[in-house]
């Protein structure tokens, strides 16, 4: 069975840089070409913030602009999130996803919360 | 790209069939069949219940089904039981930009 779990820190600072890492067992992240961030803002919906391709470009919510940066290390069978300039309203439960073909999300993490706040 | 319209909550008594919808518009719902369904229990990853509007993984119950019309799905739960309260997602593909978009979210009481 695939597991993904989502690691980093529960609190950063306004103006800060958010980064999480999601860790895959019980598959490789080879076997997919898409993996995908998600999250979820207390009391709203989920939110796509973007996906990695690994034969390719990736792909984001262009609402995050420039501040969304996704990345992978194959050798370790991770991928990672960053999003930089942050402010309260980036407060969510973070969700590393597993993409099936064609879109849809088939295996995700528990989820993180991350809370932006001084 | 505005998120899909979902009921905010469902309730239903064990053993009955409850439907929840899921509206967007043309260019997410109305213009792909790649619609899918999510459960979110208390302190659990979510859980995908239904993809490509109506296929089911294997490992989920031939209780929940999914349909589509227009720009309009649905996901409906039969023969409702006490370990389906939860929350409940729909996504779909849309456009260039914002590739996916998510459902409002629907609690699922069971009375």
């Amino acid at each position: 069975q695939v597991q993904l779990q989502e690691s980093g820190p529960g609190l950063v600072e306004p103006s800060g840089t958010l980064s999480l890492t999601c860790a895959v067992s019980g598959d490789s992240i080879s076997s997919r070409d898409w993996w995908t961030w998600v999250r979820q803002p207390p009391g709203k919906e989920l939110e796509w913030i973007g996906e990695i391709y690994l034969r390719g470009s990736n792909a984001y919510n262009p609402s995050f602009g420039s501040r969304v940066t996704i990345s992978v290390d194959r050798s370790t069978n991770h991928f990672s999130l960053k999003l930089t300039a942050v402010t309260a309203a980036d407060t969510a439960v973070y969700y590393c996803v597993r993409n099936g073909v064609p879109s849809y999300f088939d295996w995700w993490g528990q989820g993180t919360l991350v809370t932006v706040s001084s | 790209q505005s998120a899909l319209t979902q009921p905010a909550s469902v309730s239903g008594s064990p053993g009955q069939s409850i439907t929840i919808s899921c509206t967007g518009t043309s260019s997410d719902i109305g213009s792909w069949n790649v619609v899918s369904w999510y459960q979110h229990l208390p302190g659990k990853a979510p859980k995908l219940l239904i993809y490509e509007v109506n296929k089911r993984p294997s490992w989920i119950s031939s209780r929940f089904s999914g349909s589509k019309s227009g720009n309009t799905a649905s996901l409906t739960i039969s023969g409702l039981q006490a370990e389906d309260e939860g929350d409940y997602s729909c996504c779909s593909r849309a456009g260039s930009g914002v590739l996916y978009v998510f459902g409002t979210g629907t609690k699922v009481t069971v009375l």
